[in-house]
Parts: C-alpha cells; sequence; structure tokens
C-alpha cells in the first residue's frame, strides 16, 4: 500500500496570499494524483486531476504540480471560501490511498 | 446530469451488518467503477474499495477484505456496501464516488451504538 504523506496539518495565510500544500508518495506514483477540498458537512469536490489538470469548473487560483513522489496544490491568492481541508490522493494502483489532509485557515 | 444518491442515515449495534445502497443516473452505468470511501468523526478520508458494475468484479482494501462486501444491481443501476461485524470504530460517513472523483453521493452516515 502507497502511503501519502501531507504538510503541513495546518497552513495559516492572509487573504490574498499564496499557499501552497504538499503532498508526498512513498514510492512513485507517476502523476497518478487528484486533489481534493472538503468543507464541513459536505463530500469532497475534485480540484486537480492528474497532478495538474484542473477539474471542470475549477477557479484557475488553483494549480497543481509534480510527478513520481513530489506534489504541490498552490492557492495563488487566498479566499475566503478557500477555508477547507485539502486531501491528496494518488490512482496509481490499488489500494488508493489518501493523505491524512492539510486544514487551510484564515490567518 | 451525473447523480449519485445514497441511502438513509442508519444506527446499529455491535456485531451487526450494515448495506449502503447508491444509485446512479446521468451516466451510462456500466461504463466505469464506483469507488467506497468513508470518513470518521472529525477524520481524514479512507478509501474502501471499488467495484466495476459491468460483471461485479471488486477489490477490496486488506483493512476490510472479509467484513466488506460490494454488489451492484444493473437493473436498479445501484451498488451497495455491507459491511458486517460492525465496531464503535466504524462509526462514520460513508460515500460511493464515480471513477475519476468528480461526482459523489451524499454521503450516509453510520453509526454503531450500544
Amino acid at each position: 500500500e502507497i502511503m501519502m504523506t501531507q504538510s503541513p496539518a495546518t497552513l495559516s495565510v492572509s487573504p490574498g496570499e499564496r499557499a501552497a500544500l504538499s503532498c508526498r508518495a512513498n514510492e512513485n506514483v507517476n502523476n497518478y494524483v487528484s486533489w481534493y477540498q472538503q468543507k464541513p458537512g459536505q463530500a469532497p469536490r475534485l480540484l486537480i486531476y492528474d497532478a495538474s489538470t484542473r477539474a471542470t469548473g475549477i477557479p484557475a487560483r488553483f494549480s497543481g504540480s509534480g510527478s513520481g513522489t513530489e506534489f504541490t496544490l498552490t492557492i495563488s491568492s487566498l479566499q475566503s471560501e478557500d477555508i477547507a481541508v485539502y486531501y491528496c490522493q494518488h490512482y496509481n494502483s490499488w489500494p488508493l490511498t489518501f493523505g491524512g489532509g492539510t486544514k487551510v485557515e484564515i490567518k | 446530469q451525473v447523480q449519485l444518491v445514497q441511502s438513509g442515515a442508519e444506527v446499529k449495534k455491535p456485531g451487526a451488518s450494515v448495506k449502503v445502497s447508491c444509485k446512479a443516473s446521468g451516466y451510462t452505468f456500466s461504463s466505469t467503477y464506483l469507488h467506497w470511501v468513508r470518513q470518521a468523526p472529525g477524520q481524514g478520508l479512507e478509501w474502501m474499495g471499488i467495484i466495476n458494475p459491468d460483471g461485479g468484479s471488486t477489490f477490496y482494501t486488506q483493512k476490510f477484505q472479509g467484513r466488506v462486501t460490494m454488489t451492484r444491481d444493473t437493473s436498479s443501476r445501484t451498488v451497495y456496501m455491507e459491511l458486517r461485524s460492525l465496531t464503535f470504530d466504524d462509526t462514520a460517513v460513508y460515500y460511493c464516488a464515480k471513477e475519476g472523483g468528480e461526482f459523489w453521493g451524499q454521503g450516509t452516515l453510520v453509526t454503531v451504538s450500544s
């Protein structure tokens, strides 16, 4: 089973500032990584797939990068509505696994 | 439009079983896998397994092998997830999700309580 490790656990960012969330796999997952946003009481929302492709309707301030074992989700200018928990997930092989999540809060 | 509609909340006693349903619409049911993911209160997302509606083949993560069964009914476009021998640690919201991750069910809260 591939392990996905996210850091930091909590990220405090001022409105309008850049947020960078990290996700590391313990073995090569190629570019088969998705990023999800989850707000309280809601199902996860797909932001990024294939490491860097934005899903339908996702604002351009969200971008993904990386391949192999190191991945980053960047929010270029944090908005109040971006306050949420963000999860990475690999789908390189079964079983799929999620990272533990990064909580993004307003500084 | 694609929709996944799950069954309602359940309360079960330890040792019991629960069966959660997920009814799909808006796309060709047999064309894509469906995943099951759960989330315990205040915790992260946990992938449980996957079912191919075309043929019914499944893969379960090792943690749940022997305790979970995923099935489908093509006539009603519904997939099911049955979890047996429930413990308090199985209290969680259970989600179905269409391959690709863009579409999720609304979640089903399963509470295990004595």
